[in-house]
Order: C-alpha cells, then sequence, then structure tokens
C-alpha cells in the first residue's frame, strides 16, 4: 500500500537533548512536508521540500532541522534549542505545489 | 484579521443529520481548497479538493466554495457516529511555494 510512515508513534525527549523523526513516502511524491499540531492552534507549517537536496523554512523553524538525501525520506530533528517541542508532528507529501498533501499518521512528543 | 476562520464547535447532531462546516478567508490570493477529516491521534484524511467555485459532490460529502464572498463549506448527509471527528479547511495561495493554510479544525460529534 502506497502511504507516509512516521516513526516513531511516541517520542519522549530529556532536557537538552535532540531527537530525530523519520518520515518516509512510496508515493513518488516530490514535494514533502513537516508541520506541527497543538492544541486550539491548528497546523503550522516547520519545514518544507520540493525536490531533493533543497528545504525551505516555514512559518517556525527555529529550534528544528531537516535533510533531504532520498526522495523517499525527510526527517525531522526537533533540537534542544526548541523550548517547547511538545506537540504532535505530522509530515505530508504531494506531487506538486497546487495539489492536495497526504499526511502520515503524526509522531507525539513529549519532555520526560 | 486571520488568514482563515472556522467555527471552532464542537458541533454535536444526531444521526442522520444534515451537518455544515464552514471557513471563511481574507486573502484573496487564495486557489485551491480541501477539507481534511482528522480521527483522534491520526494524521488529516483528504476529503475533498477544488478550485472552482461551486459545489463538489462526493458521496455523502459536498464542497462548496464561493470565492466572491471567500467562504467554503462541506456538508456532510446522512451523518454516521463514524463521521465524528474533527474537520478541517485547508487553502493554497496561488502564488506561494505550495504553502497550505489551514483553519484551527471543527470537531464533529454525530450521536447515535
Amino acid at each position: 500500500d502506497g502511504g507516509i510512515t512516521q516513526s516513531p508513534k511516541y517520542l519522549f525527549r530529556k532536557e537538552g537533548q535532540n531527537v530525530t523523526l523519520s518520515c518516509e513516502q512510496n508515493l513518488n511524491h516530490d514535494a514533502m512536508y513537516w508541520y506541527r499540531q497543538d492544541p486550539g492552534q491548528g497546523l503550522r507549517l516547520i519545514y518544507y521540500s520540493q525536490i531533493v537536496n533543497d528545504f525551505q523554512k516555514g512559518d517556525i523553524a527555529e529550534g528544528y532541522s531537516v535533510s533531504r538525501e532520498k526522495k523517499e525520506s525527510f526527517p525531522l530533528t526537533v533540537t534542544s534549542a526548541q523550548k517547547n517541542p511538545t506537540a504532535f508532528y505530522l509530515c505530508a507529501s504531494s506531487t506538486s505545489g497546487y495539489q492536495p498533501q497526504h499526511f502520515g499518521d503524526g509522531t507525539r512528543l513529549s519532555i520526560l | 484579521q486571520k488568514e482563515v476562520e472556522q467555527d471552532p464547535g464542537p458541533l454535536s447532531v444526531p444521526e442522520g443529520a444534515i451537518v455544515s462546516l464552514n471557513c471563511t478567508y481574507s486573502n484573496s490570493a487564495f486557489q485551491y481548497f480541501m477539507w481534511y477529516r482528522q480521527y483522534s491521534r491520526k494524521g488529516p484524511e483528504l476529503l475533498m479538493y477544488t478550485y472552482s467555485s461551486g459545489n463538489k459532490e462526493d458521496g455523502r460529502f459536498t464542497a462548496q466554495v464561493d470565492k466572491s464572498s471567500k467562504y467554503i463549506s462541506l456538508f456532510i448527509r446522512d451523518s454516521q457516529p463514524s463521521d465524528s471527528a474533527t474537520y478541517l479547511c485547508a487553502m493554497i495561495n496561488g502564488g506561494s511555494n505550495y504553502k497550505l493554510t489551514f483553519g484551527k479544525g471543527t470537531l464533529l460529534t454525530v450521536n447515535p
């Protein structure tokens, strides 16, 4: 089945620790995205990538980093600089900019 | 004024009711419109995608877009308990780099 796989489903971070969230897609989509979802705030764009080896900051990129070495993969690192990392993180992909985005089932990150 | 405003709900209806979910927007550059359904602890699932004013129907769901008044609606006919979820409207600015702007979501409960 084609789709977007995010792992792990739940993740806990200690103070001062970097953690990496995985996102893999087998839809052959060019564009990939990372969003953060907080209660009452909707989805906010962290980073996006339209093509391999290229990515752009979204609205709330501070404290996060990404890489796009393969078309299928777009991992997100939540660094220790992100002081409020507790949230539901969603990865999405699309064929091109004006086509709808398809989402994975998310990773819930919490602070230990 | 926020770019996209969505009735937050919560909305509670009896099974079989017709449900109307609405979003308004302020940016006339929005050209592509989507509705997503999100179950608890899951990623958003695309329900409807449209880019022209008027109605688009898919089974029990009808998406309506009025670009002159800058509002979109999603109608659910013969609502079922399985429709209980959060519904998110989303829009793409035709001139932006694929940025998807979301409403904050409406929580719907359909009671058997």
